[in-house]
């Protein structure tokens, strides 16, 4: 089935450690996103990429970092200057030119 | 970056009630999504609305691109307790997506 998978769904971590969430896609999209989820609050972008080996900041980059080696993968690395990373992430794509975004299932990061 | 304006923040109904959200926005938007999230989940298309104007049904799911493209709605008719989660608005410029706040629905049996 195509589809977006991220992984793990529950991760802890020690704070001052960094962290990769995944995101794998096998939808041929071109562009992947990921967005920060907490509560009582809509989505935030962190990064997004339209091609392979480009990406762009969104609105809360500060403290995440990304790569996109290759098209369906987009994994997204939350480091020890992010000052509050435990919340819930989000990766998305699209195909670029259409107007539809489809989620993963999330990853729940908790820092402790 | 831009968030949409998204209203009620949560509703509390009975089982079998109709319920009705909006979104609105400063800025116009090319497309208007409507997704639902269930609890430690990722948010699910519900529907996708391409022009100003349209209405587009989806079973109990109604919803209207406004005419200014600054606004949408999503009324959902006779509820039912699966209906219960998060409903997102998203709008669509360019490459990029923009979200309401989310409305929190409630379904009483």
């Amino acid at each position: 089935d195509g589809g977006i998978t991220q992984s793990p769904k529950y991760l802890f971590r020690k704070e001052g450690q960094n962290v990769t969430l995944s995101c794998e896609q096998n939808l041929n999209h071109d562009a992947m996103y990921w967005y920060r989820q907490d509560p009582g609050q809509g989505l935030r972008l962190i990064y997004y990429s339209q091609i392979v080996n480009d990406f762009q900041k969104g609105d809360i980059a500060e403290g995440y970092s990304v790569s996109r080696e290759k098209k369906e993968s987009f994994p997204l690395t939350v480091t020890s200057a992010q000052k509050n990373p435990t919340a819930f992430y989000l990766c998305a794509s699209s195909i670029i030119g259409e107007t539809e975004a489809f989620f993963g299932q999330g990853t729940r990061l908790t820092v402790v | 970056g831009q968030q949409l304006n998204q209203s009620p923040q949560s509703m509390f109904i009975q089982e079998g009630e109709d319920v009705s959200m909006n979104c609105t926005s400063s800025s116009i938007f090319n497309t208007w999504l409507w997704y639902k999230q269930d609890p430690g989940e990722g948010p699910v298309l519900l529907i996708a609305l391409y022009k100003a104007g349209e209405l587009t049904s989806n079973g109990r799911l109604t919803a209207q691109f406004g005419i200014t493209r600054k606004d949408s709605f999503l009324n959902i008719s006779a509820s039912i307790p699966s209906d219960v989660g998060i409903y997102f608005c998203a709008g669509q410029r360019g490459n990029q997506f923009y979200f309401g706040t989310g409305t929190s629905l409630t379904v009483i049996p």
